[in-house]
Formats: C-alpha cells, sequence, structure tokens
C-alpha cells in the first residue's frame, strides 16, 4: 500500500471548517483513499474514502487532486466533539478479506472553543 | 444495538497468565479484525478471518491464537503472558467487497503485571 503523509497536529476553531491535508504521492490506479479518525480511547471510526472523484456523506468531504496524489478531508462545521486523531490510508479493495488497512501516526486535530 | 462488541473492557492479569478476549459483531459481516495499539499509539493488525477462514496472520507470536467459531464471533486468546502484551486490543469487522469498510469495536485494555 502506499505511504501517506500528514501534519502531525493541526486546531480548528469550532464551528470553523477543518481542513486535514494528505500526501500519497506513489498512489496507485488502484488505491482508494479512506479517512478515519480515533477519538481518545476508543476505536477507529470510519468517515469517507474515494477513489477519484470528490465524495461527501454526512461526516465529512473528501477532496481529491485531478493526479489524485493529494488529498484533504473536510469537517464543514467543527465541533468539540470532533477533537481526534485523523488517519489518512490509501489501499486497493478486496475481495478476499486480505487487505489490511495500514495506521500511520495521523493528524491529531484539536477543537478550539 | 452495538454493532462490534468486545468483553472484557479492561484486563488486568500477571505474567505468565493465559487469557481470552472475545469479540462479537451483529452487521451480518464476512470479515473480522484484530489489531493492536501500543503504548505509542501505533494500531497494527494481528489477525483477519474471512468466513471462519484465517486470511491475515502478521507476524505475531504463536502464544496469540484467534478463534472464529462462527461468522459472528472472532475471540483471541493469549498463553503464556508477557509485560510487551499490554496494549489495547481492537477487533472490527467488514462485508468484503470491492471498498470495505471496517468497523471497530470499543476496544480491550490489556495490563500484563
Amino acid at each position: 500500500d502506499a505511504k501517506t503523509t500528514q501534519p502531525p497536529s493541526m486546531d480548528c476553531a469550532e464551528g470553523r471548517a477543518a481542513n486535514l491535508p494528505c500526501n500519497h504521492s506513489t498512489i496507485s490506479g488502484n488505491e482508494y483513499v479512506y479517512w478515519y479518525r480515533q477519538i481518545h480511547s476508543q476505536g477507529p471510526q470510519y468517515i469517507i474514502h474515494g477513489l477519484k472523484n470528490n465524495e461527501t456523506n454526512e461526516m465529512a468531504s473528501l477532496i481529491i487532486t485531478e493526479d489524485r496524489k493529494s488529498s484533504t478531508l473536510i469537517l464543514p462545521h467543527a465541533t468539540l466533539r470532533d477533537t481526534a486523531v485523523y488517519y489518512c490510508i490509501v489501499r486497493v479493495g478486496s475481495n478476499f478479506g486480505n487487505e489490511k488497512l495500514t495506521f500511520g501516526t495521523g493528524t491529531r486535530l484539536t477543537i478550539i472553543p | 444495538d452495538t454493532a462490534v462488541s468486545q468483553t472484557p473492557k479492561y484486563l488486568v492479569t500477571q505474567m505468565g497468565n493465559d487469557k481470552s478476549i472475545k469479540c462479537e459483531q451483529n452487521l451480518g459481516h464476512d470479515t473480522m479484525y484484530w489489531y493492536k495499539q501500543d503504548s505509542k499509539k501505533f494500531l497494527k493488525i494481528m489477525f483477519s478471518y474471512n468466513n471462519k477462514e484465517l486470511i491475515i496472520n502478521e507476524t505475531v507470536p504463536n502464544r496469540f491464537s484467534p478463534k472464529s467459531p462462527d461468522k459472528a464471533h472472532l475471540n483471541l486468546h493469549i498463553n503464556s503472558l508477557e509485560l510487551g502484551d499490554s496494549a489495547v486490543y481492537f477487533c472490527a469487522s467488514s462485508q468484503v467487497i470491492r471498498t470495505d469498510t471496517q468497523y471497530f469495536g470499543p476496544g480491550t485494555r490489556l495490563t500484563v503485571l
């Protein structure tokens, strides 16, 4: 799986949009970009994923550059409950359960009141 | 209506003991995983099972033995516990399709004294 690079930490004011960048310059054509987050002491939580197109769900938006070498996770109106470590992961899709999630060090996002 | 549950939540035991952690998912998924998060917060895959068949077996000591009695359960048995086994263990499950999303349990914090 391709390696990802994320800033170690970021702050964001409550109510503002939080934009979390991720570089994945060695991503392959069949690799998806996944975002998970881990709120203190809890299990990781799936946020969103995409292949080429931008994606949006009830939690966030994912913007993937045209060359697919980087992406940005956007939390449109950050709340204090969004304080967590955010992980950007790239991996191929799986048909056999043999594709593991490889977690890096992530970005520690702190929402400031 | 918990999706992925683990028991116990906390486990404190002496070196050399044998212990088990249980995991159950009610999502109807066909693949289950065990991850280990150490004191430095690195989260790493240990095992995955697809339809009760072992698919991923990372470099994990033989003292760790997963058991999947059915698709909804994946238990982790650890023999001869060592100090270095102290960590948080997360169970996860997914439905294996091209882009399977993994759903994580709340974790089991194991402390070996």
